[in-house]
């Protein structure tokens, strides 16, 4: 069966200080990923997809990037974090065609200071 | 283009009460439907997914949901709410049929379950 990992669980950082987040999916091949941010009470607002290594869509303008460097593995950068970057980040994986379900990790909590 | 409205913010029931957590959707082809689960500091849980099959579309937990075109509407109901049923509820639809498989979020449910 298919299950994604995403780590670590929580993170406390400072302002200004460099972020990496990563998610990897095991038991398929060439998945969909997503990463999501959901703010306090809020819905999630979808931050980056890919269909594929190192294909990468951005939907908003901000101060994170995404890379995929390899097929089952996300990764949520920042070189300098901002106290807006605050949140939970989602991290989720499909199968590679349209009207699928996607699948979530258990998120990361990001407290910046 | 395709969105969904969940239309109330919180729902509050007593347990052993039936549920029930209203969704409209307006999309511009024949999409799927989804409903998530989430509960606090924890990632999004699928209770079910419509995708052109039966209308009526049974869930994990005891959940259904109901898909009717002519009212754009898929419900999600359960007879008998239990204490941890308590969370927050998401109703979503495809974006497309593209093979990039995004989906749209409704803004959520809270759905509280008093003893």
């Amino acid at each position: 069966s298919q299950t994604i990992h995403q780590w670590p669980a929580t993170l406390v950082q400072p302002v200004g200080s460099p972020l990496s987040l990563e998610c990897t999916v095991e038991g398929t091949s060439n998945p969909n990923l997503y990463w999501y941010r959901q703010a306090a009470g809020r819905g999630l607002q979808l931050l980056f997809y890919s269909v594929g290594i190192g294909q990468i869509s951005s939907e908003v303008p901000q101060n994170l990037s995404a890379s995929r460097p390899q097929d089952r593995q996300f990764i949520l950068s920042s070189k300098k974090l901002l106290l807006s970057d605050s949140g939970f980040y989602l991290c989720a994986w499909s199968v590679d065609r349209g009207n699928q379900p996607q699948h979530f990790g258990d998120g990361t909590r990001l407290s910046i200071l | 283009a395709q969105s969904v409205t969940q239309l109330d913010s919180h729902v509050s029931v007593s347990e052993g009460t039936p549920v029930l957590l209203r969704c409209n959707y307006s999309s511009s082809y024949s999409p799927s439907l989804f409903w998530y689960v989430q509960h606090p500091n924890k990632g999004l849980q699928l209770l079910l997914k419509y995708t052109s099959a039966a209308t009526l579309v049974k869930g994990i937990n005891g959940f259904e949901a109901e898909f009717k075109k002519s009212e754009t509407s898929f419900h999600l109901t359960k007879p008998s709410a239990h204490m941890s049923d308590a969370a927050e509820y998401f109703c979503v639809v495809s974006e497309d049929s593209s093979n990039t498989g995004k989906l749209i979020f409704g803004q959520g449910t809270t759905l509280q379950v008093k003893p």
